[in-house]
């Protein structure tokens, strides 16, 4: 069965600093792989998304996501982030067009500054 | 790029009540329509698929009879969460897609609160 697995609930970094959130899947063939993001109350907005193709994918916002097969992870990246960052973060993956998205639990990400 | 709304943003109803959240893709045509609920401080769960004329598919464990969803349109979909109870209180997100599942767009979700 398809799973998506966020290991950290929270990180908190400073303004400035990179960041890179984690994200395992497990999925029976070629996944798609998505990164969402939601500020509080509100609805998700897709950062980036892994069809195939070259595994560093550029997103919004400056978010960029790097897929290895080998490690079966699909983690997020930014070079420097800035207060307006803090959010709540889900990977997700979805398999053939009818499969559905599964998401992870999501990592809160606390911004310090 | 593509918009869906959600009417109302926020409800509150009495239990024993039932309430209806709206779903509308603005500026495409939506053939398949997703509601997901999502607890505090949790992740999204599927509740159900539609398809634009036909039965929704729910997910295992979601009642049918509680929440009745219609797609009646390719703009709108309605979720009707019937005999509301205080443990249905919580944070329902639409999505549509167009040409495709992966071509997910996100509701801004609606928070509905059983007293």
């Amino acid at each position: 069965a398809q799973s998506v697995t966020q290991p950290d609930i929270h990180i908190t970094v400073s303004e400035g600093a990179s960041l890179e959130l984690r994200c395992n899947y497990s999925y029976g063939a070629t996944p798609y792989l998505f990164w969402y993001v939601q500020s509080p109350g509100q609805g998700l907005q897709l950062l980036l998304k892994y069809f195939s193709g070259d595994t560093l994918v550029q997103g919004i916002k400056g978010f960029e996501a790097e897929f290895k097969r080998s490690q079966s992870s699909f983690n997020l990246r930014k070079p420097s982030v800035h207060w307006s960052d803090a959010a709540e973060y889900f990977c997700a993956v979805g398999g053939n067009r009818d499969d559905k998205i599964i998401f992870g639990k999501g990592t809160r990400l606390h911004i310090l500054p | 790029g593509a918009v869906v709304s959600q009417h109302p943003s926020w409800v509150i109803c009495k239990s024993g009540t039932s309430v209806k959240i709206e779903c509308r893709s603005l500026d495409f045509q939506a053939t398949t329509m997703f509601w997901y609920r999502q607890f505090p401080k949790q992740s999204l769960m599927l509740m159900a698929t539609s398809n634009e004329g036909s039965k929704a598919t729910y997910e295992q464990g979601v009642e049918k009879d509680k929440f009745l969803i219609n797609h009646a349109s390719l703009t709108l979909s309605t979720l009707t969460v019937t005999s509301a109870h205080p443990e249905d209180s919580s944070f329902y997100i639409c999505s549509a897609a167009g040409t495709g599942v992966h071509e997910q767009y996100f509701g801004p979700g609606t928070r509905l609160t059983v007293t």
